[in-house]
């Protein structure tokens, strides 16, 4: 069975723009959790989403959003980039039926923003 | 308000012996636990779990105890080898969510 995917795996970008990152969850897997990862901070939980509804959230601002497709892939966009916002972007996929299930994660995009 | 706690940001351990790696909770409700391993520029991938109503889970050369009372969970790694440097990540469980350590980088010294 293939692993989580992410694409692309690295991105550089500058303020104030906006980017979209994209995951493919393990076949048959049905929830999708986004997490940003930063130097000392670990990982932070962004969202959830299962069968294409957000199930969960973390405590990020609005400029962070999602969304998740009828076949689970999701998608993470950022808006009005921040030079705070560099970091890595890491995606992982569960059977769903139930949060908080053992996750399997995809390999992140690195996000620098200058 | 960190919920789970890794106090050790690193750990160096001689090969062959044995690693203790430490977490701590606060949120009583958590009822299922994860340790994860990393390596630099990958995921995270998922090494041992343990549901609250046990107190250890053994696979191979890793074990997991849960001290219900004391909120504590610790990962042990014996006999630890080179391929175990990583950072490894506690994470817990409850209502419907994981919520992750910091993380301990774990150094094996050859």
């Amino acid at each position: 069975k293939a692993g989580v995917t992410q694409t692309p795996r690295y991105l550089i970008k500058t303020r104030g723009q906006q980017v979209t990152l994209s995951c493919s969850p393990i076949s048959g897997h049905r929830s999708v959790s986004w997490y940003q990862q930063t130097p000392g901070q670990g990982l932070q939980f962004l969202f959830e989403y299962f069968s294409e509804t957000q199930r969960n959230k973390g405590n990020f601002p609005g400029r962070f959003s999602g969304r998740q497709f009828s076949n689970s892939r999701s998608e993470m966009n950022v808006s009005t980039l921040e030079l705070g916002d560099s970091a890595l972007y890491l995606c992982a996929s569960s059977g769903g039926d139930r949060g908080g299930e053992t996750q399997y994660f995809g390999p992140g995009t690195r996000l620098l923003v200058l | 308000d960190q919920q789970v706690k890794q106090n050790s940001p690193s750990l160096s351990v001689q090969e062959g012996r044995i690693s203790i790696l430490n977490c701590d909770y606060t949120n009583s409700m958590f009822d299922y636990f994860l340790w994860y391993k990393k390596y630099p520029a990958e995921g995270p991938t998922f090494l041992i779990s343990i549901s609250s109503i046990k107190d250890k889970n053994e696979d191979g050369r890793f074990t997991v105890f849960l001290n219900k009372s004391a909120k504590h969970l610790s990962l042990h790694i014996v006999p630890s080898q080179p391929g175990d440097s990583a950072v490894y990540f506690c994470a817990a469980s409850a209502n419907e969510k994981l919520t992750f350590g910091t993380g301990t980088r774990l150094t094996i010294i050859p």
